[in-house]
């Protein structure tokens, strides 16, 4: 069965500092890895994806996350966090074997300091 | 464009009633998923449709569970004899096909509390 696991339950960073939250998978064969950001009273939004080629993705609002097989993670930084990042972020797996249904880490809550 | 929306945005229901959840998808998304997201259980998948196959309901809880989708549009999630455990925010996502590459657009939520 897949599963993804998100060690960091809450995170507190400076505005201006770097970010990085930590994801870890478990799957199978190749893994469809996201994240997604939840806004305080939004739906999910998509970050970026990882298919498959360049195992560094560039995704939307300065994020980028790198997926590293040898050890089950693909991890998500930004170089300079703005206040409106304060927000929890889900990082999730999917593949064939199990259709493309989605399931989800248990999300990391970031708070942003001025 | 219209993104996934759904109604009610809030639900309170007593213990033991019938509540019924709407989601209406992106026009053209033939793909449509219910996710449920709890303080316990975080966000979980419930039920899947694809086109005119048979949906993939092996994330609903229990038989109190159902959902359809009518005209490969809307979809209702209806949960009977609602339980307080029951209470979490449910999540509708679309998406223009099957494939996992194709990005889920998830809609506000519905937050169901039961009594």
């Amino acid at each position: 069965a897949q599963s993804v696991t998100q060690p960091d339950i809450h995170i507190t960073v400076s505005e201006g500092a770097s970010l990085e939250l930590r994801c870890n998978y478990s799957y199978g064969a190749t893994p469809y890895l996201f994240w997604y950001v939840q806004s305080p009273g939004q739906g999910l939004q998509l970050l970026l994806k990882y298919f498959s080629g360049d195992t560094l993705v560039q995704g939307i609002k300065g994020f980028e996350a790198e997926f590293k097989r040898s050890q089950s993670s693909f991890n998500l930084r930004k170089p300079s966090v703005h206040w409106s990042d304060a927000a929890e972020y889900f990082c999730a797996v999917a593949g064939k074997a199990a259709g493309n249904k989605l399931t989800f880490g248990g999300g990391t809550r970031v708070l942003v300091k001025p | 464009g219209a993104g996934v929306s759904q109604s009610p945005s809030n639900k309170v229901t007593e213990k033991g009633k019938d509540v019924e959840l709407r989601c209406d998808p992106i026009s053209g998304h033939t793909a449509l998923y219910w996710y449920r997201q709890s303080l316990g259980q975080g966000l979980e998948f419930l039920i899947y449709f694809q086109g005119n196959s048979a949906p993939d309901k092996s994330g609903l809880p229990s038989d109190r569970f159902s959902a359809e989708r009518t005209g490969g549009s809307v979809s209702t999630l209806t949960i009977q004899r609602t339980q307080q455990e029951d209470s979490a925010v449910y999540l509708c996502a679309s998406s223009l096909g099957r494939g996992s590459y194709n990005e889920q657009f998830f809609g506000p939520g519905t937050r169901l509390t039961v009594l």
